[in-house]
């Protein structure tokens, strides 16, 4: 079975806080991506890695920064978390290939910037 | 415009009936198309593919209509557990390798 896992469900920061999010899956997958997802906006791409040290910008990179050293491990760092960053993050892997192959989603950490 | 676009719903409908969701997008040259369902407060997880020539798995039947830019996904006799969110996914083929999320259609099945 695939396993995506998040390091916290539920996380509430500070303004202004450096926020880590980490993300593990252990099914050797080349890609991982890590999006948002908010009412009425659905899931938003932030950042993706297709390799380890590679990493490339969603739709969304803005405030945000990623780190993949190790293929198992996506990280998404918030710099100077802010309240508009408030959200459900989600975290996905896939194998790599000449399709688009099935993204495997973690559970998710919901984010409350106060 | 977004780029992929679902009616949020939600689509309230009885144990049994037959329910329809469509989900246009604005790239004609994309070429790979899902359907995801997301429970409440889980992840979302891929529920099929969509092929060009259609396809089907078991009471789910989807298709894609490339002259108008829609898939479409047809659920035949409504569980009760069929109770989802269900997410258009599209690659609109923009030089990027990344899919395209809809904000997905809501379905409620009432006993």
């Amino acid at each position: 079975d695939v396993k995506v896992t998040q390091s916290s469900r539920y996380l509430v920061k500070r303004t202004g806080e450096k926020v880590f999010l980490e993300c593990v899956q252990d099914m050797d997958h080349e890609n991982m991506f890590w999006y948002r997802q908010d009412p009425g906006l659905g899931l938003r791409l932030i950042y993706f890695s297709y390799d380890v040290k590679m990493k490339e910008k969603g739709d969304i990179p803005e405030g945000y920064s990623v780190s993949r050293e190790k293929k198992e491990r996506f990280s998404l760092i918030l710099e100077s978390a802010s309240t508009n960053q408030t959200s459900m993050y989600l975290c996905a892997s896939s194998l790599q290939g000449a399709v688009y192959n099935e993204q495997f989603f973690g559970p998710g950490t919901r984010l409350t910037v106060l | 415009r977004k780029e992929v676009e679902q009616d949020p719903g939600p689509f309230n409908v009885p144990e049994g009936a037959t329910v329809a969701f469509n989900c246009t997008y604005s790239n004609s040259a994309s070429q790979s198309f899902f359907w995801y369902r997301q429970d409440c407060r889980k992840e979302p997880k891929l529920l099929m593919s969509v092929y060009s020539s259609g396809n089907e798995d078991g009471r789910f039947t989807a298709q894609l209509n490339r002259a108008s830019q829609y898939i479409s996904l047809l659920i035949r006799d409504s569980k009760l557990s069929d109770s989802a969110t269900y997410l258009c996914v599209v690659n609109l083929d923009t030089g990027r390798r990344a899919l395209t999320f809809g904000s997905g259609t809501r379905l409620q099945v009432q006993p």
